[in-house]
């Protein structure tokens, strides 16, 4: 089992690009969740999704989206970056409510210049 | 409004000693608390966690201890070995709403010296 796999692992964009960043997991979860984590800041939820087809916004969704089309996969769009979504990106998934443990991928440095 | 503070962004111990991390909390609500680890370049790993109506849970090296009444939890390592250098994450999980969304604080450092 790979867990919880995130593509790609770093990417520079400049002002006004977009880009997307792939999550794939392989342990059937039904919950999947994007966090970005900013220097001496803790983890914060962007976007999150309870199941395929359905997403719905975090602590932080502004300038982001995200799409479920599978169940194993959820993507994380930015259509305009901005230097302030400099960050690093991660991607969890959960089996749910009774499953509380979330499994993390890697993470995708992101610099915006 | 942070619901989750961890007030020490660092903490040396010597290879042997006991670690003690501490986490308080504004949100009655939560259901459980957990503690994730976080190596450089490596996405946050689950270590331990402890229900809202425990007040102890323990994994080997790693103890959580909960006080409600002070809102306040803290996480033990004994013996603390090099390998436990490492970020360490407290959060907070409330099942009001259907996602089971964790609450993070900003995490402290941990260092264990040889």
């Amino acid at each position: 089992n790979a867990g919880v796999t995130q593509t790609p692992k770093f990417r520079v964009l400049k002002t006004g690009q977009s880009m997307t960043l792939l999550c794939a997991q392989d342990m059937n979860h039904e919950y999947m969740y994007w966090y970005r984590q900013d220097p001496g800041m803790g983890l914060r939820l962007i976007h999150y999704s309870v199941g395929e087809g359905t997403t719905a916004k975090g602590e932080v969704p502004d300038g982001y989206n995200v799409s479920r089309l599978k169940k194993q996969n959820f993507l994380l769009g930015l259509e305009s970056a901005a230097p302030s979504q400099t960050s690093v990106y991660f991607c969890a998934s959960s089996s749910g409510p009774s499953g509380y443990e979330q499994y993390f991928g890697p993470g995708t440095r992101l610099t915006v210049t | 409004d942070q619901q989750v503070k961890q007030n020490s962004p660092s903490l040396s111990v010597q290879e042997g000693r006991i670690s003690i991390l501490n986490c308080d909390y504004t949100n009655s609500m939560f259901d459980y608390f957990l503690w994730y680890k976080k190596y450089p370049a490596e996405g946050p790993t689950f270590l331990i966690s402890i229900s809202s109506i425990k007040d102890k849970n323990e994994d080997g090296r790693f103890t959580v201890f909960l006080n409600k009444s002070a809102k306040h939890l803290s996480l033990h390592i004994v013996p603390s070995q090099p390998g436990d250098s490492a970020v360490y994450f407290c959060a907070g999980l409330h099942y009001g709403g259907s996602q089971g969304n964790l609450i993070f604080g900003k995490g402290t450092k941990l260092s264990v010296k040889p």
